[in-house]
């Protein structure tokens, strides 16, 4: 079945570092991959949606410029944490849908954030 | 406005017996589909079943199928045989429109117990 790469599992860091996270799709294509954010106890909420080859489209109230999105290939999307503060301490997790209508989108075991 | 709703913050089965687990949504797209996915403390997000908007049958998935009524937008899961490795939350998303690269909207979340 589709597989979805995420890495790092978990990072801890100091306040105001740059972390990056990348999202793989392991055995398919992927032209949008998606970015969420989870706190404890709490759903899923769509960041932005990555689109290879241009800019990601961003959900109301996501800051462009502190979650940096890159889709330079088909199976790579990366989300940079831009001078992260504790606020941003949080799980992240990515998700990928193959190319086949009405597949389930497939998600990455997230990344456990921590900024000191 | 809510577009998922998932009305059941915590539910408690008894190993064995059948749940369902409440899923309401809202959408003036007649083409959609609707998932639920398993959440286990780990954080991974693990599909369980699939039904779109134009299927006639309810979807079923080993334990777990999907009591979906149109007329109510209502899509519960049911899980047949509870086994304590249940135990996790479990969200219900939609899909609007028949676009593979569609975002899914995730309602809150219920946080399943299955007791011994």
């Amino acid at each position: 079945g589709a597989v979805v790469s995420q890495h790092p599992s978990w990072v801890i860091c100091k306040s105001g570092t740059s972390v990056k996270i990348e999202c793989r799709s392991l055995d398919f294509q992927a032209t949008t991959m998606f970015w969420y954010r989870q706190f404890p106890k709490q759903s899923l909420m769509l960041m932005a949606t990555s689109n290879e080859g241009s800019k990601a489209t961003y959900e109301q109230g996501v800051e462009k410029d502190k979650f940096l999105i890159n889709h330079a290939s088909l199976t790579l999307s990366t989300l940079t944490v831009t001078s992260a503060h504790p606020e941003d301490s949080s799980f992240y997790i990515c998700s990928a849908s193959p190319r086949t209508v009405n597949q389930p989108q497939h998600f990455g075991d997230g990344t456990r954030l921590s900024i000191l | 406005a809510q577009k998922i709703t998932q009305t059941q913050p915590g539910m408690f089965v008894q190993e064995k017996e059948a749940v369902t687990l409440d899923c309401t949504y809202d959408t003036s797209d007649p083409s959609y589909g609707l998932f639920w996915y398993k959440q286990p403390s780990s954080g991974e997000m693990i599909f369980l079943i699939y039904q779109g908007s134009y299927d006639q049958q309810n979807a079923t998935e080993g334990r777990y199928s999907l009591n979906f009524q149109k007329a109510r937008k209502s899509a519960n899961l049911v899980i047949s045989a509870s086994q304590l490795g249940d135990s996790a939350m479990y969200f219900c998303a939609m899909r609007e429109g028949n676009n593979q690269g569609g975002k899914l909207i995730f309602g809150q979340g219920t946080e399943l117990s299955v007791k011994p």
